[in-house]
């Protein structure tokens, strides 16, 4: 059974900084192109990220590009989301996902909020 | 950048009634669009991909159709589980960007 595992959320104050992580199991992490997305409080989805299959190559968001960076750890199954200069507006649930041809898997997502 | 604009916003509806819900994109996605549902406090649920193929696990009252620009989600006859919201969102390739439409909640009438 595919599962993916966010971690990481929680409380933060403008201008700091946060690592999420997405645990994979159940698949081969390694052939997958994984993405993150996010989804503010009451609002609709918006991609934050993505990452090929060996983490060579990734891209962001307008929105995103320059604060926060994807990698991956295709030896320990994991996913990451370095967050740096968060920003009220990051605040939101970050889910990652798995693409296949669209995004097929997703976790129950993480919480942060960016507030003082 | 691509911008997915979804229709209507809000559309109310009963159980056993035909929905159908609409996205429209800025330039041509080609085939490379898909729909998600979401419902309160759960994580999107892949329906199409394609535009017109279905997920796995997917009920067949559930279709896609639409290329392009113009593209359509329809809900043959609504069951109590289908009220939720759903999105679209293209995949384009070259560089890959994942645009996400706004969203149309579909309600109990």
């Amino acid at each position: 059974e595919v599962q993916l595992v966010e971690s990481g959320g929680g409380l933060v104050k403008p201008g700091g900084s946060l690592r999420l992580s997405c645990a994979a199991s159940g698949f081969t992490f390694s052939s997958y192109s994984m993405h993150w997305v996010r989804q503010a409080p009451g609002k609709g989805l918006e991609w934050v990220a993505s990452i090929s299959h060996t983490g060579r190559d990734f891209y962001y968001a307008d929105s995103v590009k320059g604060r926060l960076t994807i990698s991956r750890d295709n030896a320990k199954n994991s996913l990451f989301l370095q967050m740096n200069s968060l920003r009220a507006e990051d605040t939101a649930v970050y889910y990652c996902a798995r693409e296949e041809i669209g995004l097929e898997y997703w976790g129950q997502g993480t919480l942060v909020t960016v507030s003082s | 950048e691509i911008v997915m604009t979804q229709s209507p916003a809000t559309l109310s509806m009963s159980p056993g009634e035909r929905a159908t819900l609409s996205c429209r994109a800025s330039q041509s996605v080609s085939y490379n669009l898909a729909w998600y549902q979401q419902k309160p406090g759960q994580a999107p649920r892949l329906l199409i991909y394609g535009a017109s193929t279905r997920a796995t696990g997917i009920p067949a009252r559930f279709s896609g159709s639409g290329s392009g620009t113009e593209f359509t989600l329809t809900i043959s006859s609504l069951q109590s589980e289908d009220f939720a919201v759903y999105y679209c969102q293209q995949y384009n390739n070259g560089p890959p960007m994942y645009t996400f439409g706004q969203g149309s909640k579909l309600e109990i009438k």
